[in-house]
């Protein structure tokens, strides 16, 4: 059972546009969602997170959107760059809960 | 900067081994974790552990163990390896609080094919 789910396994974007990715969850006892970015053969960084009292968090050229009623979360990269080629994860946690549970990943490539 | 090192990047093993991959962080984080990544399945967590000696188990832990017998080291075990075994294997550790909402910092990975 896929808790989170990212529907779209790939995404091109040329340099300069703005990047979106899309993740989708079902448990609606998570309160909290991050996004990791993954290089090949490196582990995943924290990239941005956002807490279910907020819709919005913005860190530089990344925004994180959290739509609570759709279940539905979005990252923004704008204007995208080569270096954000990579995968892309999100994850989420419930309260009283250790655990962060994965998407599936969306594998952005920036066209220059 | 949290290091968070996994003691081997890649190693092929065969059917029935008994393998060990070692993970080892240098920031006194109380929160230790170890997941797989298979293409299409994103990130799978096997077990984790909040405290030495605490284990708990996570969405795929048949196959696997675990042990932390120091705050900074946590080691995931394969008692009998198989072929649906192979895959990336990431250690992760946080430290902000035991909700899990500390950012998790990941080494590097270890690959593992089971032959």
């Amino acid at each position: 059972d896929q808790q989170v789910k990212q529907n779209s396994p790939s995404l091109s974007v040329q340099e300069g546009r703005i990047s979106i990715l899309n993740c989708d969850y079902t448990n609606s006892m998570f309160d909290y969602f991050l996004w990791y970015k993954k290089y090949p053969a490196e582990g995943p960084t924290f990239l941005i997170s956002i807490s279910s009292i907020k819709d919005k968090n913005e860190d530089g050229r990344f925004t994180v959107f959290l739509n609570k009623s759709a279940k539905h979360l979005s990252l923004h990269i704008v204007p995208s760059q080569p270096g954000d080629s990579a995968v892309y994860f999100c994850a989420a946690s419930a309260p009283g809960n250790e655990k962060l549970t994965f998407g599936t990943g969306t594998r952005l490539t920036i066209i220059p | 900067d949290v290091k968070v090192t996994q003691s081997s990047r890649y190693l092929v093993k065969r059917t029935g081994e008994k393998v060990f991959l070692e993970c080892v962080q240098d920031m006194d984080h109380e929160n230790m974790f170890w997941y797989r990544q298979d293409p299409g399945l994103g990130l799978r967590l096997i077990y984790f552990s909040y405290d030495v000696k605490m284990k708990e188990k996570g969405d795929i832990p048949e196959g696997y163990s675990v042990s932390r017998e120091k705050k900074e080291r946590f080691s995931l075990i394969l008692e009998s390896a198989s072929t649906n075994q192979t895959s990336m294997y990431l250690c992760a550790s946080s430290g902000s609080d035991r909700t899990g909402k500390g950012h998790l910092h990941f080494g590097e990975g270890s690959w593992l094919t089971v032959v």
